[in-house]
């Protein structure tokens, strides 16, 4: 347990429904990030949050949709997705200004797309 | 633009053995290097962090090194087990906006065989 928590651990949806994943932490930290991982592929960066404002998109397409509302919940809406899309997605948190900066990632959410 | 890479890609070795995991890095500024530890269809375990500033940090039977002038990272296991089987990832932090941002490596998918 790293103390950030996704909802759901399991995903399987259409290409045309809508879903949301979740994730929390509570660690105090104020920047939470999602990351997606394809298989055979490194992580990739999707979008970070710093004190609940994107800070980076890094040219994910508008099919994914993040939103923060506060510093400890993040959540990345899904619509009308391709199977290219099936993979894990993984949210992370850190306090960027320590001095380690510790990242804690979630289990993960393993999407397919059908 | 960072790339990570890591050597090799997959290793098997009997229990007991020591062994070296390898992690390059194209740009040098970085805030620190991070090794983890993903089970399959699991989430990242964070085992070592190593700051810029630093050489070597050490775990138990983990030890990692970082030469951050020349763009590398090992990560050391020492009597290895059973139970160390996982897919080890190499990231390197850097800060993008108020947050960070982690580049990682594809992987050493390690199996440890009694």
């Amino acid at each position: 347990e790293t103390g950030v928590t996704q909802t759901p651990r399991h995903l399987v949806m259409g290409m045309t429904n809508k879903k949301s994943l979740k994730c929390e932490q509570h660690l105090g930290h104020n920047a939470m990030y999602w990351y997606k991982q394809s298989a055979k592929k490194p992580l990739e960066l999707m979008f970070v949050y710093s004190l609940e404002e994107r800070v980076e998109n890094n040219s994910v397409p508008s099919r994914f949709s993040p939103e923060c509302p506060n510093s400890s919940h993040l959540f990345l809406h899904l619509h009308t997705l391709q199977p290219e899309d099936s993979a894990l997605y993984l949210c992370a948190s850190s306090q960027p200004g320590a001095s380690s900066r510790y990242a804690f990632f979630g289990q993960g959410t393993r999407l397919t797309v059908v | 633009k960072q790339e990570v890479t890591q050597i090799p890609a997959a290793l098997s070795v009997p229990e007991g053995e020591n062994l070296v995991l390898n992690c390059s890095f194209t740009d040098s500024a970085i805030y620190n290097l991070q090794w983890f530890r993903q089970d399959p269809g699991k989430g990242l375990t964070s085992l070592l962090l190593i700051q810029s500033s630093q050489r070597e940090q050490t775990s138990g039977r983990l030890n990692a090194s970082l030469d951050k002038s020349s763009g590398r990272s090992t990560l050391y296991i020492a009597a290895s087990q059973p139970g160390d089987s996982a897919t080890y990832l190499c990231a390197v932090c850097q800060g993008t906006g108020g947050g960070n941002k982690l580049t990682f490596g594809t992987g050493t998918q390690l199996k440890v065989e009694l």
